[in-house]
């Protein structure tokens, strides 16, 4: 089974400042690791693939395997990055049974 | 607009009733799955359709069921509602790049 944990419910930090969501996940086989975001519980947008290791928004991840870890940074946060975050998972395999699995979700506030 | 559409937007309904959400996937996507969203549960998964074929199955309770047509639409069948069921519902389609998200639909049960 797989699992994903976001330990912070809440995080705030002031404009300027740099941020980290974290996410640890439990997964026995190879992960998929994505990152969303969640406006005033709107539609989910996905932030980041680890795959595709690209930066959107300023927002970088990094997949640690060792640490199992796929924590989200970003070194200067605006207000506008306030929002819910979520870290999902999903097995990397073929076939076509490949839910996200969603961590709890962090709600990021940005002070100005 | 993410290419995924479902409907309605909003629903409100009282105990005991039935209601039926649909999703469109996206132009292309063959898989559609379901997530409800609520403040204390978080997303959780429900249940996953491909090709018109269910797949997986997740947190979904027996009062729920769902089908993927041969256009591919699916619907989410939520029967004798309960308080508890009022959450966001929302469907998601895919391929092997990753998900996109319809906008939900909003439902309250009174």
């Amino acid at each position: 089974a797989q699992r994903v944990t976001q330990p912070e419910k809440l995080l705030s930090v002031f404009k300027g400042a740099p941020v980290e969501l974290k996410c640890n996940y439990s997964y026995s086989g190879s992960p998929e690791l994505f990152w969303y975001v969640q406006y005033s519980r709107q539609r989910l947008q996905l932030l980041l693939r680890h795959i595709s290791r690209e930066s959107i928004k300023g927002f970088t991840a990094d997949l640690n395997k060792g640490e199992t870890s796929f924590h989200l940074k970003k070194p200067f946060a605006q207000e506008e990055d306030s929002a819910m975050y979520y870290c999902a998972l999903r097995p990397l395999s073929s076939g076509s049974a490949r839910q996200l699995t969603f961590g709890s979700g962090t709600q990021l506030t940005v002070l100005p | 607009d993410s290419g995924v559409t479902q409907t309605p937007k909003h629903l409100i309904t009282a105990t005991g009733q039935r209601v039926t959400l649909r999703c469109s996937p996206r132009s292309g996507d063959l898989s559609v799955y379901w997530y409800q969203q609520s403040l204390d549960q978080g997303l959780q998964f429900l249940i996953q359709y491909y090709n018109g074929e269910e797949r997986a199955k997740g947190n979904i309770l027996e009062r729920f069921s769902a089908q993927q047509f041969p256009d591919l639409h699916s619907e989410l069948n939520l029967s004798s509602l309960e308080l508890g069921d009022s959450a966001l519902y929302f469907c998601a389609s895919g391929t092997g790049s990753g998900y996109t998200f319809g906008s939900g639909t909003r439902l309250t049960v009174v």
